[in-house]
């Protein structure tokens, strides 16, 4: 089945350890997105991809770093994890970056940083 | 200013109701397209609805509709008839084409619950 598929589904970490979320798709979209969602604050962009080899900053991206290296995959890493990056992290992706293309969610990777 | 605005953080309607989620959004992007999110309490993100800047005609799909009023920047959802499964966060959001790229903003929600 066509879609996004995100690892972890969850994960408990220790203050100041790195962490990648992996995030990969196969309908070969070219825009990618990642998000964390916070209670009471909806979703904030962190970083995003128009096309592989290209990444942008998003609204929040302090404290994450992105790469694009295939159309398929856009992981997401915390190089140093704080307890204010314990939230839930979504990946999308779209056709394009047109407006009128839709994002395709992730399930969410649910990350708690002690 | 925040771009995407949400007034309702809950809203309660009885099943086979029809019930507005408010939006109002702020831009100077004269392209710009608007969706609507639900996210059931398992967490997914489910695509409901887009309208577009130049779209003459309000969106509809299915039970949902967007009550695009441009001159207002609004872009209220209306689900008619509401089910039990109706019940989630609901969420607006604007893609604006600028920069070169297209982002989406989204608003901090609406909590639909839906009684029988």
């Amino acid at each position: 089945i066509a879609g996004i598929t995100q690892a972890p589904t969850s994960q408990i970490l220790a203050a100041g350890r790195r962490m990648t979320l992996r995030c990969t798709q196969d309908m070969r979209h070219n825009a990618m997105y990642w998000y964390r969602q916070d209670l009471g604050l909806g979703l904030r962009l962190i970083h995003y991809s128009n096309t592989a080899g290209t990444t942008g900053k998003g609204e929040v991206p302090d404290g994450y770093s992105v790469s694009r290296a295939n159309t398929d995959d856009f992981p997401l890493t915390l190089a140093s994890a704080v307890p204010s990056q314990t939230s839930v992290y979504f990946c999308a992706s779209s056709i394009s970056g047109a407006s009128y293309n839709e994002q395709f969610f992730g399930p969410g990777t649910r990350l708690t940083v002690l | 200013a925040q771009k995407i605005t949400q007034t309702q953080p809950g809203m309660f309607v009885q099943e086979k109701e029809a019930v507005t989620l408010d939006c109002t959004y702020d831009t100077s992007d004269p392209s710009y397209g608007l969706f609507w999110y639900k996210q059931p309490s398992s967490g997914e993100m489910i695509f409901l609805i887009y309208q577009g800047s130049y779209d003459q005609q309000n969106a509809t799909e299915g039970r949902y509709s967007l009550n695009f009023q441009k001159a207002r920047k609004s872009a209220n959802l209306v689900i008619s008839a509401s089910q039990l499964g109706d019940s989630a966060m609901y969420f607006c959001a604007m893609r604006e084409v600028s920069s070169g790229y297209s982002t989406l903003t989204f608003g901090k929600g609406t909590m639909l619950l839906v009684s029988p």
